[in-house]
């Protein structure tokens, strides 16, 4: 079964530095993986999603994220951080059910907090 | 503002109840995706719906239940409930049922069982 991993549960960063939030994950196959950010009492948005092609993905507010095969990470970055970017966020890949559908599996989430 | 709309947002009720929430998803979306987030278990896929029929189960209780009606909106029926059902329940619509799909979330509904 697939999986991913969120190593910190949190990540603290000064505002203007670059921020990373860490996700690795474990497929057979080639890996769907995406990002989601959870703000206070609202749901998930979705900022990015890997699917096939160039390893550097560009997404919403700013953040990207870096596709590593050989390190299985998909690591989501900003060049530059904002106290607004402080939220929870989350990594997930696509998994297989047994009967053939899609279902995804979301890490256990690193709360950001930039501060000014 | 997602497009996804969840009711009520907010839900107090008692041990042994049961509860219906209730999800419509974007203009247009046909898949229905159900998720409850608890502080000790993070997000859990329970339930996928699309067009009308079941596609895929995560860890959904048995106590649990889920449809999606002929309009496309779905709902979550929990029933006989306990304290550790407390939790955030979510869903998230897509257009297809294809995992490259994004999925939008709803605002989520705030269970709290006493």
């Amino acid at each position: 079964a697939q999986s991913v991993a969120q190593p910190e549960d949190q990540v603290n960063v000064a505002e203007g530095n670059p921020l990373t939030v860490k996700c690795t994950y474990s497929v057979s196959g080639n890996p769907y993986l995406f990002w989601y950010v959870q703000y206070p009492n609202r749901g998930l948005q979705f900022l990015l999603k890997y699917i096939t092609g160039d390893n550097l993905v560009k997404g919403s507010y700013g953040f990207e994220a870096e596709f590593n095969k050989s390190q299985t990470s998909f690591h989501l970055k900003k060049p530059s951080a904002l106290v607004s970017d402080s939220a929870l966020y989350f990594c997930a890949v696509r998994d297989f059910t047994t009967s053939g559908t899609y279902k995804y599996i979301f890490g256990t989430g690193t709360r950001l907090k930039v501060l000014a | 503002d997602s497009g996804v709309t969840q009711t009520p947002k907010h839900l107090i009720t008692a041990t042994g109840q049961r509860v219906t929430l209730r999800c419509s998803p974007r203009s247009g979306d046909l898949s229905v995706y159900w998720y409850q987030q608890s502080l000790d278990q993070g997000l859990q896929f329970l339930i996928q719906y699309y067009n009308g029929e079941e596609r895929a189960k995560g860890n959904i209780l048995e106590r649990f239940s889920a449809q999606q009606f002929p309009d496309l909106h779905s709902e979550l029926n929990l029933s006989s409930l306990e304290l550790g059902d407390s939790a955030l329940y979510f869903c998230a619509s897509s257009a297809r049922d294809r995992g490259t799909e994004t999925q939008y979330f709803g605002p989520g509904t705030r269970l709290l069982v006493l």
